[in-house]
């Protein structure tokens, strides 16, 4: 099984809808976690950090489920521009290493 | 402010040949990390350094694969002999320090193609 797993979609959505992703880890001691953004052709772009508590900037949400141990990315009223592949990562155990997942692709359509 | 940047942006080369890639991390960032790109296995970590160090080398996929840190500002990641299965997007990334909850920042990253 792989430490962070993720569903590669393409989830095809259209303009204005919300869609939401999941990440599971398998490391319970995994405490940091976040969420990346890449464009094709591009780097991975930080996105946002997964709090506790969960945590909004604008349109998007991020929660953590620890019993369950996945997070999610939630995106409400989707615009073109969100097309991109999402990547989660996890920090592995006690250290300042990232494990990423293969990454969830977005396609929004008009 | 520059961001992390990486050097060449794009490489072709044939097997067998020496390939060098290089990065400067963000200024002030006292970690560093090599990451390998592909379509079949995502975002795989090669090797990080803290502090010039090399930390965590496992992820290195062969004695052919090698990296330094010489100072704060510069490093690379080598490969000799390159062979085909080694074509991938190479990133490189800084953080502020080597703590569980410091984000990565990528650089731009170099496309190998190995022929």
């Amino acid at each position: 099984r792989k430490e962070v797993e993720q569903d590669p979609g393409p989830f095809n959505v259209p303009e204005g809808a919300t869609v939401a992703f999941n990440c599971t880890y398998s490391n319970s001691a995994s405490q940091s976690f976040f969420w990346y953004r890449q464009d094709c052709r591009k780097e991975p772009k930080l996105l946002m950090s997964v709090y506790s508590s969960g945590n909004e900037d604008g349109r998007f949400t991020a929660q953590l489920n620890r019993a369950s141990q996945y997070i999610s990315l939630l995106i409400r009223d989707s615009k073109l521009s969100d097309s991109a592949t999402y990547l989660c990562a996890v920090n592995s155990g006690n250290t300042g290493k990232l494990i990423f997942g293969q990454g969830t692709t977005l396609q929004v359509k008009p | 402010d520059a961001g992390v940047i990486q050097s060449p942006r794009h490489e072709v080369t044939e097997m067998g040949q020496e390939v060098t890639l290089r990065c400067k991390p963000i200024s002030g960032h006292n970690s560093l990390f090599w990451y390998r790109q592909t379509m079949m296995r995502g975002l795989e970590l090669l090797i990080y350094f803290n502090n010039n160090v090399p930390i965590d080398d496992s992820g290195m996929p062969e004695d052919r694969f090698s990296a330094k840190m010489p100072n704060a500002s510069f490093s690379t990641l080598k490969i000799q002999p390159s062979e085909p299965r080694d074509s991938a997007v190479y990133f490189c990334a800084s953080s502020p320090r080597l703590a569980v909850n410091n984000e990565q920042f990528f650089g731009p990253g170099t496309r190998l193609t190995v022929l």
